[in-house]
């Protein structure tokens, strides 16, 4: 069966520090993946994709960015955090670029920014 | 541009009560619209829909979809405290694999 794993759980970080948070995925290959951020009470910003590796798909410019250096390993990066960049961040796998099927989560990192 | 809306932000009703969350969207390349439920951390999935006018049922909610419209509606009758929760809806683009969500719909369901 498959599954996602995402680490750490929570995490806080001084301003200008830098950020790697890594998501796995087994049990499956060439799964489209995905991390959001979402703020509180409101819903998920996706902040990258990638149907494949070493392809990601930037949808929000910001001072954060993803890689994909495996085939079920995808990893959201920042050389230097902002307060802004606070939230609770998921990352998320999906079956195939034109298969339809649900996307499953993983728990989430809590980032905290001081 | 890709959006997903969803209406209402918000909803406190009481129990016993039923409950219309609405999601509107435009995407290219369009393949299928998923809801969510998130209770504390990650989201459990809820429903996929393809097709226009299938619902699709399980207990008290129930989905469909209008791709003329470009609409979903997620139902919930004789809501429990245990709904209270932010229900997302997702829009999946097949040819980019993009997977994009709404603001999300804060329901409160008092006793």
């Amino acid at each position: 069966s498959q599954t996602i794993h995402q680490w750490p759980a929570t995490l806080v970080q001084p301003v200008g520090s830098p950020l790697s948070l890594e998501c796995t995925v087994e049990g499956t290959s060439n799964p489209n993946l995905y991390w959001y951020r979402q703020a509180a009470g409101r819903g998920l910003q996706l902040l990258f994709y990638s149907v494949g590796i070493g392809q990601i798909s930037s949808e929000v410019p910001q001072n954060l960015s993803a890689s994909r250096p495996q085939d079920r390993q995808f990893i959201l990066s920042s050389k230097k955090l902002l307060l802004s960049d606070s939230g609770f961040y998921l990352c998320a796998w999906s079956v195939g670029l034109y298969v339809s099927t649900e996307a499953f989560f993983g728990q989430g990192t809590r980032l905290t920014v001081v | 541009e890709d959006k997903v809306v969803q209406s209402p932000l918000s909803l406190v009703v009481h129990e016993g009560d039923t409950v219309t969350l609405n999601c509107s969207y435009e995407v290219t390349n369009f393949r299928s619209l998923l809801w969510y439920k998130q209770e504390k951390k990650a989201p459990t999935f809820l429903f996929m829909l393809t097709s226009s006018g299938i619902e699709k049922k399980s207990g008290r909610l129930s989905s469909i979809l209008d791709k003329k419209e470009l609409f979903s509606i997620l139902n919930i009758t004789a809501t429990q405290t245990g709904d209270s929760a932010v229900y997302l809806c997702a829009v999946y683009s097949s040819n980019t694999g993009k997977l994009i969500f709404g603001q999300g719909t804060t329901l409160q369901v008092k006793p």
